[in-house]
């Protein structure tokens, strides 16, 4: 099936430093989610992106609905070491299954 | 806490054996998804189910099948096991039929021997 490239793959950053990573995908979609996954965890979700162009945060989390439809991005601001995990994103056209990233790997060094 | 529940959490088996997991979704949602997750493979959509009824198909292998029951519980039944099955399944729950944001449960790790 149809997978989503995520990048970067993997990150280690300094806390306190701010994290982009993005989604992008050969076809068009209609929702973008983004989850976290801790280890041995299940997929939290993070933020829902419903319309092109569109901007939500979630407390130090901003993610962005690209306006082509076929990407998305996830920012993160002042990185905590509680950050650390697996993000992946996942798009939806309308009716159809979501399909997921590959993940990015974000670790944080205190 | 998503509200969606799995068991087992772990779960060991031999090669040719049959499982059973098990799902039950957030109060209130009508739909539920099952998922798998292998190191190789990233999130795997397997099936979807919507108040008792099949509702989409992915990539979901003819040894696996599932159902929903009429209080919503859902289970997923893996059989002929192979090494290859060794993987993470996640349950995950929405209230519409039509794929919306769904909320996962923790998951069940499954190992083959």
């Amino acid at each position: 099936g149809q997978q989503l490239n995520q990048s970067p793959q993997s990150m280690f950053i300094q806390e306190g430093e701010d994290v982009s990573m993005n989604c992008t995908s050969s076809s068009i979609f209609n929702t973008w989610l983004w989850y976290k996954q801790d280890p041995g965890e299940g997929p939290v979700l993070l933020i829902a992106l419903y319309k092109a162009g569109e901007l939500t945060s979630n407390g130090r989390l901003t993610a962005q609905f690209g306006i082509t439809r076929k990407d998305s991005f996830l920012n993160i601001s002042a990185s905590i070491p509680s950050d650390v995990g697996i993000y992946f994103c996942a798009g939806q056209y309308t009716g159809n299954q979501f399909y997921f990233g590959t993940g990015t790997s974000l670790t944080v060094i205190p | 806490d998503s509200g969606v529940t799995q068991t087992p959490k772990h779960l060991i088996t031999a090669t040719g054996q049959r499982v059973t997991l098990r799902c039950s979704p957030r109060s209130g949602d009508l739909s539920v998804y099952w998922y798998q997750q292998s190191l190789d493979q990233g999130l795997q959509f397997l099936i979807q189910y919507y108040n008792g009824e099949e509702r989409a198909k992915g990539n979901i292998l003819e040894r696996f099948s599932a159902q929903q029951f009429p209080d919503l519980h859902s289970e997923l039944n893996l059989s002929s096991l192979e090494l290859g099955d060794s993987a993470l399944y996640f349950c995950a729950s929405s209230v519409l039929p039509t794929q919306e944001t769904q909320y996962f449960g923790p998951g069940t790790r499954l190992l083959v021997l």
